[in-house]
């Protein structure tokens, strides 16, 4: 079946604008994490979705970002007044639940570079 | 909080010789601990995990063997082909009910090169 998608593959903004990427995890999936990796920092959580519980928002590193996820499934991470720290690969991944049963699939990532 | 320390890379090896990795980790509890690989153009993908003491994940010809004894989960293979040649990261899972359940904690990766 289908793996995780997110979109754009691709993204390059000026600083100061805002941005937003998509991550579309595998059907049925109720778990969603956004993580990021960069050079600097290695990979980093952001943020967690399971189900309809509140997210674990303890991994995004200041106000500018922020997520949701509509209806369960398709989820949205917008980065607000982007700045060149910024610029990384934003990973999404998707799991049958938050169990260390259930494996997370990970997605081909969104390049963002903040020029 | 969580933190995993891996081997500092880049490791560069002759095909057919023998892979370790090292991995320590530190965490409350009993996490669950995971090997994931990213070859070249590729996704991130799970290799191997163990979820509880003395367990030892295996895939594709790579073991770790969870040791809480010495917080460690290093990845060996006996002997590497140039197809093994990728980014490797250590992770662990919080158990259930504290803070990081859920979440994977990575390690900073490390270079493999294998030559013929």
């Amino acid at each position: 079946g289908a793996g995780v998608s997110q979109s754009p593959s691709n993204k390059v903004t000026e600083k100061g604008k805002d941005v937003e990427l998509r991550c579309d995890p595998i059907s049925g999936h109720t778990a969603l994490y956004w993580y990021r990796q960069s050079l600097g920092q290695g990979l980093e959580f952001l943020i967690y979705f399971q189900g309809n519980s509140a997210p674990d928002k303890s991994g995004l590193p200041s106000d500018r970002f922020s997520a949701e996820r509509t209806g369960g499934s398709v989820s949205t991470l917008t980065i607000q007044r982007t700045q060149q720290e910024d610029s990384a690969v934003y990973l999404c991944a998707s799991s049958q639940g938050g169990s260390s049963s259930y494996e997370q699939y990970f997605g081909p990532g969104t390049r963002l570079t903040v020029t | 909080g969580n933190s995993v320390t891996q081997m500092e890379g880049p490791v560069t090896l002759s095909e057919e010789a023998f892979l370790t990795i090292n991995c320590t980790y530190t965490a409350t509890g009993y996490p669950s601990l995971f090997w994931y690989v990213q070859y070249p153009g590729e996704g991130l993908q799970l290799l191997l995990k163990a979820t509880k003491a003395d367990d030892k994940g295996s895939n594709k010809g790579f073991e770790a063997t969870y040791r809480k004894e010495t917080t460690s989960f290093h990845l060996e293979k006996g002997s590497v082909q140039v197809s093994d040649s990728a980014v490797y990261f250590c992770a662990l899972k919080g158990d259930a009910g504290g803070t990081s359940y859920g979440k994977l904690t990575f390690g900073q990766g490390t270079i493999l090169t294998v030559h013929p």
